[in-house]
């Protein structure tokens, strides 16, 4: 089955820019799509295909993608980004939705 | 605006049949391209998508788990129901409800959540 792989854990200070990387294999071919999630709340879409921007997602928010690494990056990180953040693909191949397994941002 | 609700029970013994109902609003799960899906989560562990089920009726489980799930629509009420058999103690999870569209494939609307606990 395909898996994605996310660090459990990025800490930054704040004012400065956290990179969450999320590795996959062949995730070129395969649009990935983030979700953050605060404590006690549901999941809330932050980036899709791979660098677009919902509605209401600060412009500090961007991604990218190269190779078999997906980054989802926030620029000048506030106290308020203290979240879970998972990154998501469908995988073609076997017709399932594949979640990242987490990666928990700590804003010092 | 679209919105989803989960319900169901909060409490479930072993062995026992979880049904869940996630009531959606602002949208019709019969409208062409829609996708209603359940995922979980264990406290303190990651999101796992469970199951999907698409406006013609088309669905897809989690490889793993298909045995125990079962998902429906009934659109006359616009709810989605998600039952799982056979629950067990590490099922305890919140399980939420979300919107996707096929072609993207993502979740950009999700339900509050209702955390559902297995014990005797």
């Amino acid at each position: 089955s395909y898996v994605l792989t996310q660090p459990p854990s990025v800490s930054v200070a704040p004012g400065q820019t956290a990179r969450i990387p999320c590795g996959g294999d062949n995730l070129r071919d395969h649009s990935v799509h983030w979700y953050q999630q605060k404590p006690g709340q549901a999941p809330i879409m932050v980036m899709y295909f791979d660098d677009d921007r919902p509605s209401g997602i600060p412009e500090r928010f961007s991604g990218s993608k190269s190779g078999t690494t997906a980054t989802l990056i926030i620029s000048r990180v506030e106290a308020g980004d203290e979240a879970d953040y998972y990154c998501q693909v469908w995988d073609t191949p076997s017709n399932l939705f594949v979640f990242g397994s987490g990666t928990e941002i700590t804003v010092l | 605006q679209i919105t989803l609700k989960e319900s169901g029970p909060t409490l479930v013994r072993p062995t026992e049949t979880l049904t869940l109902t996630c009531t959606c609003s602002g949208f019709s799960v019969s409208a062409d391209r829609v996708g209603v899906a359940w995922i979980r989560q264990p406290p303190g562990k990651a999101l796992e998508w469970l199951a999907l089920i698409y406006w013609d009726g088309d669905d897809r489980y989690r490889p793993s788990l298909s045995s125990r799930l079962t998902i429906t629509k009934d659109s006359s009420k616009n709810q989605v129901v998600l039952t799982m058999a056979n629950m067990d103690p590490v099922d305890t999870a919140t399980y939420y409800c979300a919107h996707s569209i096929v072609g993207p494939r993502f979740f950009d609307y999700w339900g509050q959540g209702i955390l559902v606990t297995v014990s005797s």
